[in-house]
């Protein structure tokens, strides 16, 4: 079946840098491709969602400078969580269309951010 | 707006007895509904979606679902729990068809807790 790759799955990083996140589609091309952020035994919320070849749609109340989302290919969605806080951590996950699969969307594993 | 609600935060039952996790929805037009699991610190896994036809949707692990228009309610069921059933539990709508996009809105999910 579809599978969606993502990495790392933990980070830690010291508040100020950055850090990426990435999402690779690998059996499947991925036109859309959406970043969900999760915190503990709660729902996902809905960040984005990323097109390929064009500017990502972000929810109300997502900044689109803290939180750059990059689709430059069908099989490859990047996150970059920009000067990162502690208030940043949390979980991330990202989940692509598979138009071609019975579930319809895929999600990766997951990304635990801490930011120190 | 378009909406899911899962009204149990936790659910408890005993390995072997039957286990229901509910879902009510809220969306215009007709629903696309979908069940995930998740487990600690790991993406979403499918279970099962509705569409459209038999109002009895069978899914992964032994999982099925009841869609009912009369009720907006999606409940996830399973003839007998397993310990390995514990997990955290989450119902989805999709409000737009694929053509038009299709972004997931979540439930806040239900912690299924199966004891031997």
């Amino acid at each position: 079946g579809a599978v969606v790759s993502q990495h790392p799955s933990r980070v830690i990083c010291k508040s100020g840098t950055s850090v990426k996140i990435e999402c690779r589609s690998l059996d499947f091309q991925a036109t859309t491709m959406f970043w969900y952020r999760q915190f503990p035994k709660q729902s996902l919320m809905l960040m984005a969602t990323s097109n390929e070849g064009s500017k990502a749609t972000y929810e109300q109340g997502v900044e689109k400078d803290k939180f750059l989302i990059n689709h430059a290919s069908l099989t490859l969605s990047t996150l970059t969580v920009t000067s990162a806080h502690p208030e940043d951590s949390s979980f991330y996950i990202c989940s692509a269309r598979d138009i071609t699969g019975g579930a319809g969307y895929t999600f990766g594993s997951g990304t635990r951010l801490t930011v120190v | 707006a378009q909406s899911v609600a899962q009204p149990e935060d936790q659910v408890n039952v005993a390995e072997g007895n039957p286990l229901t996790v509910k879902c009510t929805y809220s969306v215009s037009g007709n629903p696309y509904l979908f069940w995930y699991v998740q487990y600690p610190n790991r993406g979403l896994q499918f279970l099962l979606k509705y569409i459209t036809g038999d109002n009895l949707v069978k899914g992964s692990y032994g999982f099925e679902a009841e869609f009912n228009k009369s009720q907006t309610s999606f409940h996830l069921k399973k003839p007998s729990a397993l310990v390995s059933d514990s997990a955290l539990y989450f119902c989805a709508v999709r409000y737009r068809p694929y053509n038009q996009g299709g972004k997931l809105i979540f439930g806040q999910g239900t912690e299924l807790s199966v004891k031997p």
